[in-house]
């Protein structure tokens, strides 16, 4: 079974900064991996998907990156409102894993 | 507008059954797989299990293979997830999520949840 792993854990940054999370899969996984942002008592929702590729609506600072068995996610000037935790998602033959997620705060 | 209304959940002990359900409106329900995803108490999510746009096919996770069956209604535009053999460990709230497509694991529409407490 593939499995996905994250780093960091969690993070702690300022409004205004760039963050980057990573996400790696155990085998190569090409580019199904989607990212998921999840705000405190909600539903997630996706960001990224196909890993690079831009959800409807979803703004440009957020980006994905990334082939094979690495990955990373990036916000490019961290907003107040993307205090979240963050997933990434391997989906294939009808198969999902989620990572354990990156959460995110802010300074 | 897409939405995915979850019931059914609540407190049930260990070994009993429970039958979600979720209620969709706002697409052409049978164009579209369905999953179930789950999220225990402070942790991450885990998929549970899909069953594709036509019903024809399901899969599950290793974790509740043999235990949970996923079905669909069509004409109820609604899925099922029919839970056995209950465990402590399937204590969650439990997601329905809508594929992008009759095959599609890439989740765009959520529903709000609904709680599953396994317990004595």
């Amino acid at each position: 079974d593939i499995q996905m792993t994250q780093s960091p854990s969690s993070l702690s940054a300022s409004v205004g900064d760039r963050i980057t999370m990573t996400c790696q899969a155990t085998q190569d996984i090409s580019t199904y991996l989607n990212w998921y942002q999840q705000k405190p008592g909600k539903a997630p929702k996706v960001l990224i998907y196909d890993a690079s590729n831009l959800a409807t609506g979803v703004p440009s600072r957020f980006s994905g990156s990334g082939s094979g068995t690495d990955f990373t996610f990036t916000i490019s000037s961290l907003q107040p409102e993307d205090i979240a935790t963050y997933f990434c998602q391997h989906y294939d033959n009808l198969l999902v894993t989620f990572g354990p997620g990156t959460k995110v705060d802010v300074k | 507008e897409v939405q995915l209304l979850e019931s059914g959940g609540g407190l049930v002990q260990p070994g009993g059954s429970l039958r979600l359900s979720c209620a969709a409106s706002g697409f052409t329900f049978g164009s579209y797989a369905m999953s179930w995803v789950r999220q225990g108490p402070g942790k991450g999510l885990e998929w549970v299990s899909v069953i594709i746009g036509s019903g024809g096919t399901t899969n599950y996770a290793d974790s509740v293979k043999g235990r949970f069956t996923i079905s669909r209604d069509n004409s109820k535009t609604t899925v099922y997830l029919q839970m056995n053999s209950l465990r402590a460990e399937d204590t969650a709230l439990y997601y329905c999520a809508k594929g992008d497509g009759s095959h599609s694991l890439l989740f765009d529409y959520w529903g709000q949840g609904t709680l599953v407490t396994v317990s004595s």
